[in-house]
């Protein structure tokens, strides 16, 4: 268990929908990152956030954003969602901006 | 530009036997080096790690890695392999100047015969 938490576990919705999938980083964490991996595209970067504050960006599509909280928990939001939007989707966090990362479960989309 | 080459996409080996799993990276400056593994359905969970200093670094689960500079390369060993090793492995990059970001391999797929 690396101490990282990710709700939901699977999430099935329509072409055209728009879901949130939140993350909880370690106790302490201040970076949080979201990734993406399919089939296709392999483990891609999404984006990052610093104690709030994004730092850095990644292949994130325009229809896809992200917010990190007060608290530090994170929500990455996918809108007008495509059956190509369909992958795994994983939180990572690490105590400072250039750490070891720790990987959470995972939330599978699955778009129909 | 940066990136991470794992060549071999599956591995089979029998159990007991040795493993070395490939990993060659482009960077230009001094990379920050990583191997997770991924069980089915899981997430990745980090087996080593390669900072500075000693280019052999040990990992849990038995797992040790070697850092070559000369070979731009961070290749994965076990001396002997167990049935749960099953899974998929990936090598990953961390960049160091500009964007602080991980680059993934492709990932390597193993296999233990019994």
């Amino acid at each position: 268990d690396s101490g990282v938490t990710q709700t939901p576990k699977h999430l099935i919705t329509a072409t055209g929908q728009r879901v949130t999938l939140r993350c909880s980083p370690r106790s302490g964490d201040l970076s949080v990152y979201w990734y993406q991996q399919s089939l296709d595209q392999g483990l891609q970067f999404l984006i990052q956030y610093y104690n709030g504050e994004e730092r850095a960006k990644g292949n994130i599509l325009e229809r896809f954003s992200a917010q990190q909280f007060p608290d530090l928990h994170s929500e990455l939001n996918l809108s007008s969602l495509e059956l190509g939007d369909s992958a795994l989707y994983f939180c990572a966090s690490s105590g400072g901006a250039t750490d070891t990362q720790y990987f959470g479960p995972g939330t599978r989309l699955t778009v129909l | 530009a940066q990136s991470v080459t794992q060549p071999d996409i599956h591995i089979t080996v029998s159990e007991g036997a040795s493993l070395e799993l490939r990993c060659n990276y482009s960077y230009g400056a001094t990379p920050y080096l990583f191997w997770y593994v991924q069980s089915p359905g899981q997430g990745l969970q980090l087996l080593l790690k390669y900072f500075s200093g000693d280019t052999l670094v040990q990992g849990i689960k038995g797992f040790e890695a070697e850092f070559k500079r000369s070979q731009s390369s961070f290749n994965l060993r076990k001396p002997s392999v167990h049935w749960s090793d099953a899974a998929e492995y990936f090598c990953a990059v961390a960049t160091t100047s500009g964007t602080y970001k991980y680059i993934f391999g492709t990932g390597t797929r193993l296999k233990v015969l019994a």
